[in-house]
């Protein structure tokens, strides 16, 4: 699976957009750019994730470079509760890949009043 | 729908002993794994189990083993315990999309000290 790098840690004001990158220069065409967060004293909560179109639900929206290298992690209202740590995967969506995610160190977000 | 549960929350072992972990799996679900995660760090994968036998294995010593009963539910045993080992244990159940990564569900951990 490709690397990423991710900033350790940033910080967002409640209610304001909160933009989270990742770089993945070493992505492969096959593989998926995958979000978690994990609330502090909870397992990871999977975000959402894409190929190479950005992606919106109702948690989020991924923004993939054209030559996907690196993605964003938009939370377009951060509250309180977004405060966590973001994963940024990288993995290719067959069984071949194997079944594992890797997780590297993540950012620590903290949304402030 | 209960999600993934895991038991004990929290527990405290001396060096040298043996501790088992348990977890059940979110309703539906059939695979199993398992992540150790230090203090300050991402989850590390241990193992992955799938019609109770172990389907792929992390970078960990034999001192860590698992078993996955008919019912999905799973134990992770450690043996000959280290301070090293003091760490939130996760389990994650998946179904067949699973394997697509975006089908994990993880549990609250159990969380292990050694003492």
């Amino acid at each position: 699976d490709a690397k990423t790098t991710q900033p350790p840690s940033m910080d967002c004001a409640e209610g304001r957009a909160a933009n989270l990158p990742c770089n993945h220069s070493t992505i492969s065409g096959n593989e998926y750019v995958y979000w978690y967060r994990q609330i502090h004293s909870q397992g990871p909560q999977y975000i959402i994730h894409g190929l190479k179109n950005n992606e919106t639900n109702e948690m989020a929206s991924l923004i993939i470079t054209e030559d996907r290298k690196s993605s964003t992690l938009i939370l377009p209202h951060a509250t309180l509760r977004d405060t966590a740590v973001y994963y940024c995967i990288v993995r290719s969506k067959n069984n071949n890949a194997g079944n594992m995610l890797t997780f590297g160190g993540g950012t620590r977000l903290m949304v402030k009043p | 729908d209960a999600g993934v549960t895991q038991s004990p929350t929290h527990l405290i072992k001396t060096r040298g002993q043996q501790v088992t972990l348990r977890c059940s799996p979110k309703s539906g679900h059939d695979t199993v794994s398992w992540y150790q995660q230090a203090l300050g760090q991402g989850p590390q994968f241990i193992f992955q189990y799938y019609e109770e036998e172990e389907r792929q294995r992390g970078n960990f010593p034999d001192r860590f083993s698992g078993h996955q009963y008919p019912n999905y539910s799973s134990e992770l045993n450690v043996n000959a315990l280290l301070l090293g080992d003091s760490a939130l244990y996760l389990c994650a159940s998946s179904g067949g999309q699973g394997a697509l990564g975006y089908g994990y569900t993880f549990g609250s951990g159990t969380r292990l000290t050694v003492v």
